[in-house]
């Protein structure tokens, strides 16, 4: 099973701000999942990356996958309070198709003060 | 409605009593997953389905067993509840190379 590292665990910040939270493994993913928790609720699928270098943007929210498949960073831009949320990261256990379950790293809780 | 059904929503328990969490899904996917999330461990498989015959464990299912009644339902069950199964316990359905609907959450207390 791959090892995902979320950092960091806990971040509190003001509206307004900007802010990166990271996703790393020492292996290659073959793809990687952003996700977004609200409490009370389940995960929320974000977005998908595939290709290394590749760069999505939803909203005020960036995702970036690196070159070498082994990290990925989320970037967002003048946080909201709606924001706030545990954010998760997941990538496919085995090959994919017949073998695809998800591995989640632990998350980063985040916390956007009005 | 819901894509992923999750009942019930909160429950408590005593130790040695059998519950069983059911799930539902409306999204016509074969794949079904059962997680249960604890603070500072995240989210950890307990069991997965891939079609309605094919069951499998995942990285925690000692304590638990899982039902496919159809390709819309699967169940989890603890035949013998003990304080450290309470969690927050999520089912997720997908299908091939998408990613996870999830659904609400059951919370479940061991007392």
């Amino acid at each position: 099973t791959q090892l995902l590292e979320q950092s960091p665990q806990f971040l509190s910040i003001q509206e307004g701000e900007n802010l990166t939270v990271y996703c790393n493994s020492s292996s290659v993913f073959s793809s990687l999942q952003w996700y977004r928790q609200e409490p009370g609720e389940g995960p929320v699928l974000l977005v998908t990356v595939v290709t290394g270098g590749e760069v999505k943007k939803l909203k005020r929210l960036t995702f970036q996958f690196g070159d070498a498949r082994k990290d990925s960073s989320l970037h967002i831009t003048a946080a909201q309070p709606g924001d706030t949320g545990l954010y998760l990261c997941a990538t496919p256990g085995g090959s994919g198709g017949s073998n695809y379950k998800l591995t989640f790293g632990k998350g980063t809780l985040l916390t956007v003060n009005p | 409605d819901a894509d992923v059904t999750q009942t019930p929503r909160n429950r408590i328990t005593k130790t040695g009593k059998r519950i069983m969490l059911e799930c539902s899904q409306t999204k016509g996917h074969d794949r079904m997953y059962w997680y249960r999330q604890d603070p500072g461990l995240g989210l950890r498989l307990i069991y997965y389905s891939f079609d309605v015959k094919d069951i499998n464990k995942g990285e925690i299912s000692d304590g638990y067993s899982v039902s496919r009644q159809a390709q819309a339902k699967f169940s989890l069950s603890l035949e013998s509840a003990i304080p450290n199964q309470t969690a927050l316990y999520f089912c997720a359905t997908s299908e091939s190379g998408e990613g996870y609907t999830f659904g609400s959450g059951t919370r479940l207390t061991v007392v």
